[in-house]
């Protein structure tokens, strides 16, 4: 079975472009989650949907990050404009969601987008 | 108030050994889920182990094995028979009941195996 897909592997862009991150979850998967990770702060959550509903974007740093889930299938990460500070490594995962009781879902997650902003 | 602590930056281990991870954890939740990822030098978040707060036995899968101590509320990785493999980052993790599609991470441990 396909995993959680990232694309691109690698960016690396100018201060003030706009960078897109994207994201296919694994099928049938209906939960899906956005990661940052870089040295100082470790992993941080910055937003997660449900059903391609946004339920917590509370982790998302400024208004220059946005998130959309047009579909099961697919979501982007967006950054506008771009600065220094937001290189990092960004994680997409997906899981499957669970009734009461059962917490042993784990978060599948894809290889990361290694983001380098000049 | 850190939700999930590994205390241990980086580690050592002698090939073939087996090594223990420390991660204690923080929640008034009845219900909750343990879980561990390795990281290694390549990057991706690899999946390792799960265990539930109502489990009564140590989960493993292969060599890996999770010491849960629930009274203490810790929940170690253990790696037996080390293997070079191994040298790579591992993060402690957990989601509670009550609010099910959040997973709070520890800082990780970053592992060495020395041949």
């Amino acid at each position: 079975d396909a995993g959680v897909i990232q694309s691109p592997r690698h960016e690396v862009t100018e201060m003030g472009q706009e960078v897109t991150l994207r994201c296919k979850p694994i099928s049938g998967h209906d939960y899906l989650f956005w990661y940052r990770q870089t040295m100082m702060r470790g992993l941080e959550l910055l937003i997660y949907f449900n059903n391609n509903v946004p339920i917590d974007d509370s982790g998302m740093p400024e208004d220059r990050f946005s998130a959309k889930m047009p579909n099961a299938s697919f979501s982007t990460l967006k950054i506008q404009p771009s600065e220094p500070r937001d290189s990092a490594v960004y994680f997409c995962a997906s899981s499957l969601s669970k009734g009461a009781g059962e917490y042993g879902q784990p978060q599948h997650f894809g290889d990361g987008t290694r983001l380098s902003i000049l | 108030a850190q939700k999930i602590t590994q205390t241990q930056p980086g580690m050592f281990v002698q090939e073939k050994e087996a090594v223990t991870l420390d991660c204690t954890y923080d929640t008034s939740d009845p219900s909750y889920g343990l879980f561990w990822y390795k990281q290694p030098s390549s990057g991706e978040m690899i999946f390792l182990i799960y265990q539930g707060s109502y489990d009564q036995q140590n989960a493993t899968e292969g060599r890996y094995s999770l010491n849960f101590q629930k009274a203490r509320k810790s929940a170690n990785l253990v790696i037996s028979a080390s293997q070079l493999g191994d040298s790579a980052m591992y993060f402690c993790a957990m989601r509670e009941a009550a609010n099910f599609n959040k997973f709070y991470f520890g800082s990780g441990t970053k592992l060495n195996v020395k041949p």
